[in-house]
């Protein structure tokens, strides 16, 4: 498995400011990915964040939003912009060696925009 | 598609009861299944997984059996304890999929264990 660490672990914002969430991990891997679990609900893909390369956005979620960067293979940022009380939730960040291994968690990081 | 569908909480057991939770899917290809715990505050840890049909995942006296014919992979556990309390995630991967390595969550069973 991975150490993933992710900071903040939680903040309190106004809205039409914007965060930037950081998630590092222990070694390199291939992929990382980025969701979003809004107050008791599930887990939905925000993007895949490749290194080197734009991420990769999933249907309802645009780069304008939540701009990524991938500069390396231990490392990846998510900037939460322009936000909303709609943007409460938690953002995590998982990562795996390959796309056929396991994928694993970091902590989260709970977002309140008030 | 690919989606997950999932018992819907919550659940309340007495401590030492046994624990059922419900899991199926629809993949277009050939998925892995897992389950994965989130405790109060925390972010998800994986409990355990299966990634081909007949396979038993097993972890913390936990089990699941991918059941291919059924399209199951229901989440049992003989006798749960307090710490235990917890929300439940099933999720698949599916190598078929054109977003490689996403998983697919069910809604997610919040578990609540009474001593």
């Amino acid at each position: 498995s991975a150490v993933i660490s992710q900071k903040p672990s939680r903040d309190i914002c106004q809205r039409g400011t914007s965060l930037t969430i950081q998630c590092q991990v222990d070694s390199q891997v291939t992929m990382m990915f980025w969701y979003r679990q809004q107050p008791g609900q599930s887990l939905t893909l925000i993007a895949t964040a490749n290194q080197g390369s734009e991420a990769t956005y999933e249907s309802g979620f645009v780069i304008d939003k939540f701009p990524i960067s991938r500069p390396n293979l231990t490392f990846s940022t998510l900037t939460v912009s322009n936000m909303s009380p709609e943007d409460s939730s938690i953002y995590l960040c998982s990562v795996a060696r390959t796309e056929k291994e396991t994928q694993y968690f970091g902590p989260g990081t709970r977002l309140l925009v008030l | 598609g690919d989606s997950v569908t999932q018992m819907e909480g919550p659940v309340t057991l007495s401590e030492e009861a046994f624990l059922t939770i419900n899991c199926t899917y629809t993949a277009t290809g050939y998925p892995s299944l897992f389950w994965y715990v989130q405790y109060p505050g925390e972010g998800l840890q994986l409990l355990l997984k299966a990634t081909k049909a007949d396979d038993k995942g097993s972890n913390k006296g936990f089990e699941a059996t991918y059941r291919k014919e059924t399209t199951s992979f229901h989440l049992e556990k003989g006798s749960v304890q307090v710490s235990d309390s917890a929300v439940y995630f099933c999720a698949l991967s599916d190598r078929a999929s054109s977003t490689l390595g996403r998983l697919y969550f069910g809604r997610g069973t919040q578990l609540t264990v009474w001593p």
